[in-house]
């Protein structure tokens, strides 16, 4: 079935640091999205991602596509202690779009 | 309602017990899913409702859980037979299509202790 992989598991970063996490499909995906967890949370809806090589930005956040659909970056500029979480991406499963699966997630740590 | 509303936020049972949990989506939002998380895990895919039909009942682990919607809006999931390994956090989400790639809005979820 449908699976993404995500990585790293585990991100530790100095305050002001940068932070990025990869998922990767061995198929092409027709759409990608990105949540983030805080802790004790529910996961929160960010972006979605749609055209071969689209960028996105959200202030210091910065989501890419790649240019085969295949896989997503999530890039974080100087992180501050409000990015601690877990950041999941999520695919479509098959082809039906109905339901997403999403990655493991990347925990990120933010040491001041 | 302003969010995906679910109770109760926690649920402590004996093993072997029933237990019901429900999901209030957002109005309007006609498609309704839920997942489970185990401490520190990531979001297993259970089941997903558009309207009050199931297309995928796939990701439910076992017979003994069930799912249904009616009125196109409040979902109950139910265990039965509760087991110690389906102690997790339970998470519903809601989005205004299935298809098309909507952004999905989670709720609080309901803490499952098992014991």
């Amino acid at each position: 079935g449908q699976q993404v992989m995500q990585i790293p598991q585990y991100q530790h970063v100095q305050e002001g640091e940068d932070f990025t996490t990869y998922c990767n499909s061995s198929t092409t995906l027709s759409n990608i999205q990105w949540y983030k967890q805080r802790p004790g949370g529910h996961p929160v809806f960010l972006i979605q991602l749609v055209k071969s090589g689209e960028v996105k930005k959200q202030k210091r956040l910065t989501f890419q596509f790649g240019e085969a659909k295949k896989n997503s970056s999530l890039h974080i500029t100087a992180t501050q202690t409000t990015d601690v979480g877990t950041y999941f991406c999520a695919v479509p499963y098959g082809g039906s779009q109905g339901n997403l699966i999403f990655g493991k997630g990347t925990k990120l740590s933010v040491k001041p | 309602g302003a969010g995906v509303s679910q109770s109760p936020s926690n649920k402590v049972t004996e093993k072997g017990k029933d237990v019901e949990l429900r999901c209030d989506p957002i109005s309007g939002h006609t498609a309704l899913y839920w997942y489970r998380q185990s401490l520190g895990q990531g979001l297993e895919f259970l089941i997903y409702f558009q309207g009050n039909s199931a297309p995928d009942k796939s990701g439910l682990p076992s017979d003994r859980f069930s799912a249904e919607r009616t009125g196109g809006s409040v979902s109950t999931l139910t265990i039965q037979r509760t087991q110690q390994e389906d102690s997790a956090v339970y998470l519903c989400a809601s989005s205004l299509l299935s298809q098309g790639g909507y952004g999905y809005t989670f709720g609080s979820g309901t803490r499952l202790t098992v014991v």
